[in-house]
């Protein structure tokens, strides 16, 4: 079945050493997001890939960076995790359609990477 | 003030009972509006995008009022299967910009 993939489900790493979380999908989908959840609160978008086209957040920590090597796959490498980075960490995915003009479509979210700094 | 705004839960409800969630939201450039589901330590999933002139799956109703700046969503005899946090998503003109709500947890009680 077409799906979003995230690999690790839940990632344990020490405050300051970088850490790597993949995403991929099957549904070839032009626009990539990822989000950070904390407990209780909402989605957080971080920054997003329109094709190739990386769009950060004005808020985004420079903590966080991303890449996409292809459509399929995206990346978000946490450069030095703090106490606070510890959140649920959503992959999304979108198609983009110019005949919609602004409207947005669906997003598909995997199931996430659960990250624990300790 | 938020972007996006719901309404404080938790909701506590019996079966079968008709719930109503409202959300609002702040920036009239606002183009493209949903509802998502999502359950406990679980991803986001759809549950309906929420046109201009309303629109209705099942027990499920949502409503747009861009003059007021809300939307609203009613769930009719509900389940317990209807237990979740209900997420409404705001999406922004130009871009791929996305505001999620703080979401409205649900619990539907025997």
């Amino acid at each position: 079945d077409a799906m979003v993939i995230q690999n690790p489900r839940y990632q344990v790493t020490q405050f300051g050493k970088p850490v790597t979380l993949s995403c991929s999908q099957t549904l070839n989908h032009n626009v990539m997001y990822w989000y950070q959840q904390k407990s209780s609160q909402a989605p957080k978008l971080l920054f997003h890939y329109y094709d190739k086209d990386f769009n950060n957040e004005a808020d985004t920590p420079d903590n966080f960076q991303s890449r996409r090597p292809n459509t399929s796959f995206c990346f978000l490498d946490i450069r030095s995790p703090g106490l606070g980075d510890a959140a649920m960490y959503l992959c999304a995915t979108s198609r983009d359609n110019p005949s919609w003009g602004a409207l947005q479509e669906t997003q598909y979210f995997g199931p996430g990477t659960r990250l624990l700094v300790l | 003030r938020k972007e996006v705004e719901q309404d404080p839960g938790p909701f506590n409800v019996p079966e079968g009972a008709t719930v109503a969630f409202n959300c609002t939201y702040s920036n009239s450039a606002s183009q493209s509006f949903f509802w998502y589901r999502q359950d406990c330590r679980k991803e986001p999933k759809l549950l309906m995008s929420v046109y201009s002139s309303g629109n209705e799956d099942g027990r499920f109703t949502a409503q747009l009022n861009r003059a007021s700046q809300y939307i609203s969503l009613l769930i009719r005899d509900s389940k317990l299967s209807d237990s979740a946090t209900y997420l409404c998503v705001v999406g922004y003109t130009g871009g791929f910009k996305t505001i999620f709500g703080a979401g409205t947890r649900l619990f539907v009680k025997a």
